[in-house]
């Protein structure tokens, strides 16, 4: 099975910053990859698929990117409603695995 | 707008069998989606379990099929989960979600804590 690994697992950035997590798949997913933000003790809530495809009600402050094995998510300017854990998974094929999160904080 | 929310007993033992159902609202289970299962061990990332179509098929999780059945009904606009044979490792809160398409999750439940204790 594919697997998918983000790295940082966690970061600080100040308020106004702008933030970038990778994602990278172990096989060519193509353009298969969403990304989930998960605040505490909440539901993970769909920001992009598609790689680049902002679901509907997202700010535009989030932007993914990539292809193939190698995937980006960034927030152009951070806010403080912005901490949250991210996860990136593939939606190729099942299995639709998760990576293993990254924790954003300020 | 899609609703779903998951039920079933919060308190499991070692070696019985889990099982939560998941209720759709605002949205038929005969659409063209799948529905699916995803659960997160405390202070953990997020695992996807499988996955059903109205039509009774099914994809799930290699590391877990051997425990896993999901089943849908489409008279109650439900689908539900079973796991066996559950340890102290199937500690989680289970979500249920609808895939997109294909297979990211747009709606999710709000999420059950199902812990596996004697």
């Amino acid at each position: 099975d594919i697997q998918m690994t983000q790295s940082p697992s966690s970061l600080s950035a100040s308020v106004g910053d702008r933030v970038t997590i990778t994602c990278r798949a172990s096989q060519d997913i193509s353009s298969f990859l969403a990304w989930y933000q998960q605040k505490p003790g909440k539901a993970p809530n769909l920001l992009i698929y598609t790689t680049s495809t902002l679901q509907s009600g997202v700010p535009s402050r989030f932007s993914g990117s990539g292809s193939g094995t190698e995937f980006t998510l960034t927030i152009s300017s951070l806010q403080p409603e912005d901490v949250a854990t991210y996860y990136c998974q593939k939606h190729n094929s099942a299995p639709w695995t998760f990576g293993q999160g990254t924790k954003v904080e300020i | 707008q899609v609703q779903l929310q998951e039920s079933g007993p919060g308190l499991v033992k070692p070696s019985e069998t889990l099982s939560l159902t998941c209720t759709v609202s605002g949205g038929s289970i005969s659409s063209s989606n799948w529905w699916s299962w995803v659960r997160q061990p405390p202070g953990k990332g997020l695992e996807w379990i499988g996955e059903i179509y109205h039509s009774g098929s099914t994809n799930y999780n290699p590391s877990l099929k051997s425990r896993v059945t999901i089943s849908v009904d489409k008279s109650k606009n439900q689908f539900s989960l079973e796991l066996s044979s559950v340890t102290a490792a199937d500690t989680a809160v289970y979500y249920c979600a609808r895939d997109g398409l294909p297979g990211y999750q747009d709606y999710w439940g709000q999420g059950t804590l199902v812990t596996v204790s004697s």
